[in-house]
């Protein structure tokens, strides 16, 4: 039962364009929710939240918004560059019940920008 | 390079043997946790240590499997007895107390049983 779901695995946008990737959780007791960036070779690198009583939160070109009633959220990357070109994971902390400190994550979204 | 490290990055070994790898944290973070993540998956949580203390293992974590943070710095991950099901990429990831979200991972180490 998969408690976060990336339904696209692969998402292609032009340089300079707007990215927007996508994750729909289950468990409406999430506290947190997290993207996580990893490039070929490397393990995944944290990169933005947002907490559950915040609707947006930005860092830079980042954006993470967040629909508590659709169960929603989503990352904006504007404007999108090359070096974005990564596969990106939406993660949640714990679950309902259990530890606040593993995290579960999707199965991520393959971003490329092309130049 | 203060980031966490892992070693070996690779490691290729017959269906039977025994493994283990090493996890070394950021100097500061005292927890610390082992992942495993198979081709076309996100991450999944294996076990966690606060400190030297080991506070939760998943049911992934089968009897063959078994961790160790002796005096809350480097960590071990054994595989006994490997299987071909354990082909993986191991990753393992350190935080701050106050911190426990932003979780810093390691470059993983990738087994293959063959």
């Amino acid at each position: 039962d998969q408690q976060v779901k990336q339904n696209s695995p692969s998402l292609s946008v032009q340089e300079g364009r707007i990215s927007i990737l996508n994750c729909d959780y289950t468990n409406s007791m999430f506290d947190y929710f997290l993207w996580y960036k990893k490039y070929p070779a490397e393990g995944p690198t944290f990169l933005i939240s947002i907490s559950s009583i915040k609707d947006k939160n930005e860092d830079g070109r980042f954006t993470v918004f967040l629909n508590k009633s659709a169960k929603h959220l989503s990352l904006h990357i504007v404007p999108s560059q090359p070096g974005d070109s990564a596969v990106y994971f939406c993660a949640v902390p714990g679950r309902s019940g259990g530890s606040n400190y593993k995290l579960t994550f999707g199965k991520g979204t393959l971003l490329t920008v092309n130049p | 390079d203060t980031g966490v490290s892992q070693d070996p990055r690779h490691k290729i070994t017959k269906r039977g043997q025994n493994v283990t790898f090493r996890c070394d944290p950021i100097s500061e973070h005292n927890r610390l946790y082992w992942y495993r993540q198979t081709l076309g998956q996100g991450p999944e949580f294996l076990t966690y240590f606060q400190n030297e203390a080991q506070l939760e293992k998943s049911r992934l974590l089968s009897d063959r499997f078994s961790a160790e943070r002796p005096k809350g710095s480097f960590s071990t991950l054994e595989i006994q007895r490997t299987e071909q099901g354990d082909s993986a990429m191991y990753l393992c990831a350190s935080s701050l107390s106050g911190r426990p979200y932003e979780q810093y991972f390691g470059p993983g180490t990738r087994l293959t049983v063959t």
